[in-house]
Order: C-alpha cells, then sequence, then structure tokens
C-alpha cells in the first residue's frame, strides 16, 4: 500500500524559516517525482514544486522560487522542502504527492497534510 | 501561466441525478488534465487523468472528456459520497495549475 506522510509543520514569524518532510513508501520510491501542493485556509490548491525521481530536475511556483528549495533522499525516501524568507501568504496546509508516473504530471496518492503558519 | 476556470462555483443537486462540471483553459493543453475530489479536512482524489482516463479504483459513475480548452467531469447518478468540491489541474506546462473548484452540495 502507498503511503505519504508529511511532517514539519509549525507556526513560524515572518522571514523566519522551515523545513517539511515527506516520508514515501510502498512503491519504487526512486522511480516517481514527487510534488508539494498547498491549500490556505478556506481556499483552492496551489502547486507549489515538482522533483524528479532522480532528483537532477526540480520545478516551482513563481511564489515560492528564490525561497523555496525541494530536495530528496532516495535512500531514505524522503522529499523535503526547505522554506525560507516566510510570508503571511505561505500559511498553508502543505501537501506531499506522489506522481502519477516518472514525469509526475497527476498526483496519485496525498499525504494528509502538515499545516504551516507565519505569524507573528 | 495557464489560468484554469472552473464552472459553476458551486451547484445543487440529489442523489441520482447526473451532473456535470466545466474546465476551460486559458490556452490549450492538448489532453494535460486531470480533476481530483476533495473533501473537507482531507487530501484530494485523482478521479481522471489525461482528459478522460479513470484512475483505478474510481467508480465508473465518474467520466471526463475534452481537449485543448474545454474539459467536462460528469458523474452519473450522484451517490452520498459524492458531494464535495472538485478541482481540474493542467498538467501541459509549468507552472501546473488548478481550477478554483466546484462545490456540490446536497440538494
Amino acid at each position: 500500500e502507498v503511503q505519504v506522510l508529511e511532517s514539519g509543520g509549525d507556526l513560524v514569524q515572518p522571514g523566519g524559516s522551515l523545513r517539511l518532510s515527506c516520508a514515501a513508501s510502498g512503491f519504487s520510491f526512486r522511480t516517481y517525482a514527487m510534488a508539494w501542493v498547498r491549500q490556505a485556509p478556506g481556499q483552492g490548491l496551489e502547486w507549489v514544486s515538482t522533483i524528479s525521481g532522480t532528483g537532477e530536475t526540480t520545478f516551482y511556483a513563481d511564489s515560492v522560487r528564490g525561497r523555496f528549495t525541494v530536495s530528496r533522499d532516495n535512500s531514505k525516501n524522503t522529499v523535503y522542502l526547505e522554506m525560507s524568507s516566510l510570508r503571511a501568504e505561505d500559511t498553508a496546509v502543505y501537501f506531499c504527492a506522489k506522481g502519477r508516473d516518472y514525469g509526475g504530471y497527476y498526483f496519485d496518492s496525498w499525504g494528509q497534510g502538515t499545516l504551516v503558519t507565519v505569524s507573528s | 501561466d495557464i489560468r484554469l476556470t472552473q464552472s459553476p462555483p458551486s451547484l445543487s443537486a440529489s442523489v441520482g441525478d447526473s451532473v456535470t462540471l466545466t474546465c476551460r483553459a486559458s490556452q490549450g493543453v492538448s489532453g494535460w488534465l486531470a480533476w481530483y475530489q476533495q473533501k473537507p479536512g482531507t487530501a484530494p482524489k485523482l478521479l481522471i487523468y489525461a482528459a478522460s482516463y479513470l484512475q483505478g479504483g474510481v467508480p465508473s459513475r465518474f467520466s471526463g472528456s475534452g481537449s485543448e480548452t474545454d474539459f467536462s467531469l460528469t458523474i452519473t447518478g450522484l451517490q452520498p459520497e459524492d458531494f464535495a468540491t472538485y478541482y481540474c489541474q493542467q498538467a501541459n506546462s509549468f507552472p501546473y495549475t488548478f481550477g478554483q473548484g466546484t462545490k456540490v452540495e446536497m440538494k
């Protein structure tokens, strides 16, 4: 059974930093792209970042490029999202999602989400 | 960026009804479109990918169609568990984008 589990969400002050983790199991981890998608309170879904199976290729939303960094450790079946220079508008539930295929175009397994709150 | 506009924003329907949700892209995305279902407090669930392919384990009452800029999701015979918010997502080009969602409510 595929499982995806996020952790690391917390209350952080504006300008602060935070690292989210996403532990995955039940599939050949290195074969699939992984993504982060966020949802602000009461709002819709926003794609944040995608990382290829090898970790060599990454993509970011304009809203986070230069502030967020996605990475993965295939030996630990874990994806990370390093977030810095956090803003109030980054407040959201952050979901980690498995790509349906190597290209990661669609997301077929999601974690339960981890809440990031940016506030003083 | 490709903008996805979903309509209607919300709709009311009864169990057994058939409903069609639409998603319009600001530019052509070929068939690179997915539909997700989300219930309050839970993660989204992939229903349809590549515009018309049913994800494994999803009931056949869900179907998708369309290409380029106009897409639709049809639920034939609404069931109680189908009342939720539905999002479309384009995967034609980065940045991937989602529509704003259509909330299907019980009449």
